[in-house]
């Protein structure tokens, strides 16, 4: 099975901090994903990567970007945190054709 | 952007009754719907999933319909048990990416 490892599980950082949250897959899919989730809100999608070096926005990019230097990772930025970026954050990757979706185990952001 | 709608928020059920979620999407070019169960604490988990060219599919006790004319799909569950207890998402995909419903939180009482 494929592992899909986020680097945190939680986090503690202060307002103004530049933020990295890490994502790794140990295998050669191509599309990678960062959710939000809160309670009340669902899952919503922050930004997403098709291939290496290639990004795109999704519902509330507002506040964040993203870097894939490589295929097998995929980082989101809070460039300078703020409490209402306080959620857990979830990367996903996409096993390609129809094989669903794939979670990491999240990462739990409380900016103080 | 795809908009999926989710209900109920939240359902009550009784030790063997069934459960009935229900969604719908608003743009007919997504193609892939799948249901993801949440326990507390732990990721999304795929429960199940349909193609647009299915209109039902089962596994075990649990199982989605998909009416693409009404723009709608609904997960049943049978036979529910308290491990069934946790917080399900349905989700559409348009392009790339996933777009989830808000989540129903099931409590299933013995």
């Amino acid at each position: 099975d494929v592992k899909v490892t986020q680097s945190s599980r939680y986090l503690v950082k202060r307002t103004g901090e530049k933020v990295f949250l890490e994502c790794v897959q140990d295998m050669d899919h191509e599309n990678m994903f960062w959710y939000r989730q809160d309670p009340g809100l669902g899952l919503r999608l922050i930004y997403f990567s098709y291939d290496v070096k290639m990004k795109e926005k999704g519902d509330i990019p507002e506040g964040y970007s993203v870097s894939r230097e490589k295929k097998e990772r995929f980082s989101l930025i809070l460039e300078s945190a703020s409490t209402n970026q306080t959620s857990m954050y979830l990367c996903a990757i996409r096993l390609g054709g129809d094989y669903g979706y794939t979670f990491g185990s999240g990462t739990r952001l409380t900016v103080v | 952007g795809e908009n999926v709608e989710q209900h109920p928020s939240t359902l009550s059920v009784q030790e063997g009754d069934s459960a009935v979620i229900k969604c719908t999407y608003s743009d007919s070019a997504s193609n892939y719907f799948p249901w993801y169960k949440q326990e507390l604490g732990k990721r999304p988990q795929l429960i199940i999933d349909i193609r647009s060219n299915v209109g039902e599919k089962k596994d075990q006790r649990i199982a989605v319909t998909l009416n693409k004319t009404a723009k709608h799909f609904s997960l049943h569950i049978t036979e529910t048990q308290p491990e069934d207890s946790a917080v399900y998402f349905c989700a559409a995909r348009l392009g790339y990416a996933l777009n989830f419903g808000k989540g129903t939180s099931l409590l299933v009482t013995p």
